[in-house]
C-alpha cells in the first residue's frame, strides 16, 4: 500500500483557474510534508513545504495540512501555463527520508 | 543554487551487463540518495548514504548496490541488470542538519535495458 496516496492522477483547468490537488498519508511518523514539481525533462524541485496545521501561502500557491487527518493540499491560483507540470506530495519523519505519493499531472489549457 | 549533476544522461545496456550510474553533488550535504521514477510508481527510493563510506538501504534495494566514496560522489551499481531495471534514475542530496525533507534532485538518467 502507498504510504502516501494523492488525488487526482490527472487535472485540467484553464488559465487562470484554480487547481487542486490532494495528499492523503498513511504513516504517523511522517512529521514533514513537501510539495515537489516537476517539469518534463527535468528532475524534482521543491515547491513548498509544510510542517504545521493550518495553511501557508507562497505566492499563487497555498498548502493546507491537517496532521490529525494527515491531510495536505495544494491549491494554485491563477493558474498559468508554465505551471503545467507533475505534483508530487512527499513526507518524512525526522531525517530527510522523503516517501513520494505517484503524482498529480496538471494541465493548465490556454 | 544547489548542483547535482547525474551522468550519464542516456544509458543503454544489455541484460546481464554491468551499469553505474554516478552522481556529484557540490552543496556539501551529508545525505545523498538514488530514487527510480516509474509511471504509477511515482519516484521510489533505492538506496541512501548519510556520509562517506555509508550506504543504506532504501524501500526497493533488490539488484542494485551504492557506492559513497566521497561527500561529493554517490553512485549507483547495477551487477547484473533487467529489463524491469528500465527507467529514470534521480540522485538527490539533502542536509542532514535541516532534517526537514528538502532535496536537491538531479535531472535524471535514463536507462534502457535490452
Amino acid at each position: 500500500q502507498q504510504k502516501v496516496q494523492q488525488s487526482p492522477e490527472s487535472l485540467s483547468v484553464p488559465e487562470g483557474g484554480m487547481a487542486s490537488l490532494n495528499c492523503t498519508s498513511s504513516d504517523r511518523n511522517f512529521q514533514y510534508f513537501w510539495w515537489y514539481r516537476q517539469h518534463s525533462g527535468e528532475g524534482p524541485k521543491a515547491l513548498m513545504s509544510i510542517f504545521s496545521d493550518g495553511d501557508k501561502k507562497e505566492g499563487r500557491f497555498t498548502a493546507h495540512l491537517n496532521k490529525a487527518s494527515l491531510h495536505v493540499s495544494l491549491h494554485i491560483r491563477d493558474s498559468q501555463p508554465s505551471d503545467s507540470a507533475l505534483y508530487f506530495c512527499a513526507a518524512s519523519p525526522p531525517g530527510n527520508k522523503l516517501t513520494f505519493g505517484i503524482g498529480t499531472r496538471v494541465l493548465v489549457r490556454p | 543554487e544547489a548542483a547535482v549533476t547525474q551522468s550519464p544522461r542516456n544509458k543503454v545496456a544489455v541484460t546481464g551487463g554491468k551499469v553505474t550510474l554516478s552522481c556529484n553533488q557540490t552543496n556539501n550535504h551529508n545525505n545523498m540518495y538514488w530514487y527510480r521514477q516509474d509511471t504509477g510508481h511515482g519516484l521510489r527510493l533505492i538506496h541512501y548514504s548519510y556520509g562517506a563510506g555509508s550506504t543504506e538501504k532504501g524501500d526497493i534495494p533488490d539488484g542494485y548496490k551504492a557506492s559513497r566514496p566521497s561527500q561529493e560522489n554517490f553512485s549507483l551499481i547495477l551487477e547484473l541488470a533487467t529489463p524491469s531495471q528500465t527507467s529514470v534514475y534521480f540522485c538527490a542530496s539533502g542536509d542532514r542538519a535541516l532534517n526537514t525533507g528538502q532535496l536537491y534532485f538531479g535531472e535524471g538518467s535514463k536507462l534502457t535495458v535490452l
